[in-house]
């Protein structure tokens, strides 16, 4: 069974340029978390879908960044325009409907130059 | 909301000794807890998790203990090993009945390394 898979795994672009993170959940999988971690911080969430839905978008950081995931399939993350600060690995996790632990797929790095 | 405090953050022992690595959480509705390791330059992966209605877990050389009361839980790995060396994250998460887990809020992680 293929695992969370991420694209790119690295991505380095200017300030003001726009980057979109894809990823791919593990099939079956209703619920799908994009996490960032900055700087060797913790990594903390960014948002939750439940199928196509926004479950929980508490942890985005403002509005430049946008999360969709049509059909409930994968997902892609957008950051338009990119900032310094936005710098960070970004990671996509995946579970099942109920109970399930969640699988973390190996991240993007993205670099803000 | 949640908050998760981890530590040691760094956690040095030999091969075979025993490591402890604890977190405390503040939202006494967090009811699942999971641990992960992330080798460098790989992903966090899923070594163990418990939920709130049991107080302990095994899993060969990895257990994990929870204390609600206090509000803490622990991961303890025994007779370490080399490949044991990782950055290990604990988390804690709501589940709300009849759905699924909400969002992970992790701790800030601790390097582990064991020294041959």
């Amino acid at each position: 069974e293929a695992g969370v898979t991420q694209f790119p795994s690295h991505s380095v672009i200017e300030k003001g340029q726009t980057v979109t993170l894809r990823c791919d959940p593990i099939s079956g999988h209703d619920n799908l978390y994009w996490y960032r971690r900055v700087m060797g911080k913790e990594i903390k969430f960014l948002l939750h879908f439940v199928k196509e839905s926004k479950q929980d978008e508490s942890g985005m950081p403002n509005n430049r960044f946008l999360a969709e995931r049509t059909g409930g399939t994968y997902s892609t993350l957008k950051v338009q325009p990119a900032e310094l600060e936005d710098s960070g690995v970004y990671f996509c996790a995946s579970s099942q409907g109920l109970g399930g632990g969640a699988f973390f797929g190996q991240g993007t790095r993205l670099t803000v130059v | 909301g949640e908050n998760v405090e981890q530590h040691p953050s760094t956690l040095s022992v030999q091969e075979g000794d025993s490591a402890v690595i604890k977190c405390t959480y503040s939202d006494s509705a967090s009811n699942y807890f999971p641990w992960y390791k992330q080798e460098l330059g790989k992903r966090p992966q899923l070594i163990i998790d418990i939920r709130s209605n049991v107080g302990e877990k095994k899993d060969q050389r990895i257990a994990v203990t929870l204390n609600k009361t206090a509000k803490h839980f622990s991961l303890h790995i025994t007779e370490t090993q080399p490949e044991d060396s990782a950055v290990y994250f604990c988390a804690a998460s709501i589940r709300a009945g009849g759905t699924s887990y909400g969002k992970l809020t992790f701790g800030q992680g601790t390097i582990l390394t064991v020294h041959p």
